[in-house]
């Protein structure tokens, strides 16, 4: 699976949107972006994946640039309980792949009052 | 539907004892996933069942293991522990819809070795 980089820390103002960078500049074709978080002491919570399309649900949107080299979580309207260690997550799917999550150390979203 | 449920959430052994946790899918979810995180190492995958076989295995001792039953349920089970291993142990579910899967975490077990 392809090495993500992401930000060590970030913050953020309660009600505004955060938006959460990840470089995959190895990324290959059939390998999917996905985006988990962890609050503290808690299991990570899935939030959203995407291959080459902007993606959208009730928790986020994930924008994938067209290269395809990075890509950016965005969270619209930030609380307090989105405060959490975000990781960015590059892997093959699907065809027998590897079902293992190869998790860096994420960054840690801190949203202020 | 119900999440993915650990148990025992909380767990005291010595050095030297061996433990058993356990695991319960979301249902009909036939993957279970189980990993490992440390505040050095981060997030480590153990290994993962489907269908009642080890399908993949991090790079971990033997003294680590686990298995799956026909219910899908999963237990892994550490032998002679090590302070080291002290860790919060995660299991996660995963399905397969329109060939992408997707894993879901339970609350995960803490567990602590004196």
């Amino acid at each position: 699976d392809a090495k993500t980089t992401q930000p060590t820390s970030m913050d953020c103002a309660e009600g505004r949107a955060a938006n959460l960078p990840c470089n995959h500049s190895t990324i290959s074709g059939n390998e999917y972006v996905y985006w988990y978080r962890q609050i503290h002491s808690q299991g990570p919570q899935y939030i959203i994946h995407g291959l080459k399309n902007n993606e959208t649900n009730e928790m986020a949107s994930l924008i994938i640039t067209e290269d395809r080299k990075s890509s950016t979580l965005i969270l619209p309207h930030a609380t307090l309980r989105d405060t959490a260690v975000y990781y960015c997550i590059v892997r093959v799917v699907g065809g027998g792949s590897n079902y293992k999550l190869t998790f860096g150390k994420g960054t840690l979203l801190t949203v202020n009052p | 539907k119900a999440g993915v449920t650990q148990t025992p959430r909380y767990l005291i052994k010595t050095r030297g004892q061996q433990v058993t946790l356990s695991c319960s899918p979301i249902s009909g979810h036939r993957s279970v996933s189980w990993y490992q995180q440390t505040p050095g190492q981060g997030l480590q995958f153990l290994f993962e069942y489907f269908s009642e076989t080890q399908r993949n295995k991090g790079n971990f001792p033997g003294r680590f293991s686990g298995r799956q039953f026909s219910n899908s349920r999963s237990e892994m089970n550490v032998s002679t522990l090590e302070l080291g291993d002290s860790a919060l142990y995660l299991c996660a579910s995963s399905y397969v819809a329109g060939g992408l899967e997707t894993q879901y975490f339970g609350p995960g077990t803490r567990l602590l070795v004196l």
